[in-house]
């Protein structure tokens, strides 16, 4: 089975701009977590998706949006970057929500100058 | 105030060592789990916990309900054992430990 996709991996944007990043789960996973990590705050939660539906929200400003589609593909997107953005994304897949194991994707680091 | 607390930040082993983490949680969870990240940022999953022990290889993970702790140890430790280990709890959502920075030495 193949693992799980991010695309793009790196991506630079001006301060300003808005990005939107891509995550493919593995085949048959239902369930889409996205997560920051940056070397202040660590790995923080963004947001859950299970269904389409956005099941979680961490605590990150309305600038950072999410969707799911209905073949699980998810996608979010952040407007208007500050420079506090620049960042690894990382996703996450799952069977389903709650006590689930999280198979990650290898990330999108992305820039903000 | 952090919900998951790792200790040490850093370590530092000769090959061979017997290597202990330790995760405490103040928040209700379902499961912990406990994460490898190596240089690049791919994390992989290690363990996911709800109570008692598991064992792959030679990395064992435990964690106590009551007292809301767990360890992660790595037993003769190797060089390619190197990376971050991250303790992370389910509970409305995945909160993260800061992690400990692992560095063994041939």
């Amino acid at each position: 089975k193949a693992g799980v996709t991010q695309t793009p991996r790196y991506l630079i944007k001006t301060r300003g701009q808005q990005v939107t990043l891509s995550c493919s789960p593995i085949s048959g996973h239902r369930s889409v977590s996205w997560y920051q990590q940056t070397p202040g705050q660590g790995l923080q939660f963004l947001f859950e998706y299970f269904s389409e539906t956005q099941r979680n929200k961490g605590n990150f400003p309305g600038r950072f949006s999410g969707r799911q589609f209905s073949n699980s593909r998810s996608e979010m997107n952040v407007s208007t970057l500050e420079l506090g953005d620049s960042a690894l994304y990382l996703c996450a897949s799952s069977l389903g929500t709650g006590s689930r194991e999280q198979y990650f994707g290898p990330g999108t680091r992305l820039t903000v100058t | 105030k952090n919900e998951v607390e790792q200790s040490p930040q850093n370590l530092t082993a000769q090959e061979g060592e017997f290597i202990t983490i330790n995760c405490s949680y103040s928040v209700g969870i379902s499961a912990l789990h406990w994460l490898q990240q190596h240089p690049g940022g791919g994390i992989v999953s290690l363990f996911m916990l709800s109570s008692g022990k598991k064992k792959h290889g030679r990395l064992i993970a435990t964690i106590n309900i009551q007292e809301k702790h767990s360890s992660l140890h790595i037993t003769a430790s190797h060089p390619r054992d190197s990376a971050v280990y991250i303790c992370a709890v389910r509970s409305w959502w995945f909160y993260f430990g800061t992690g400990t920075s692992l560095t063994v030495i041939p």
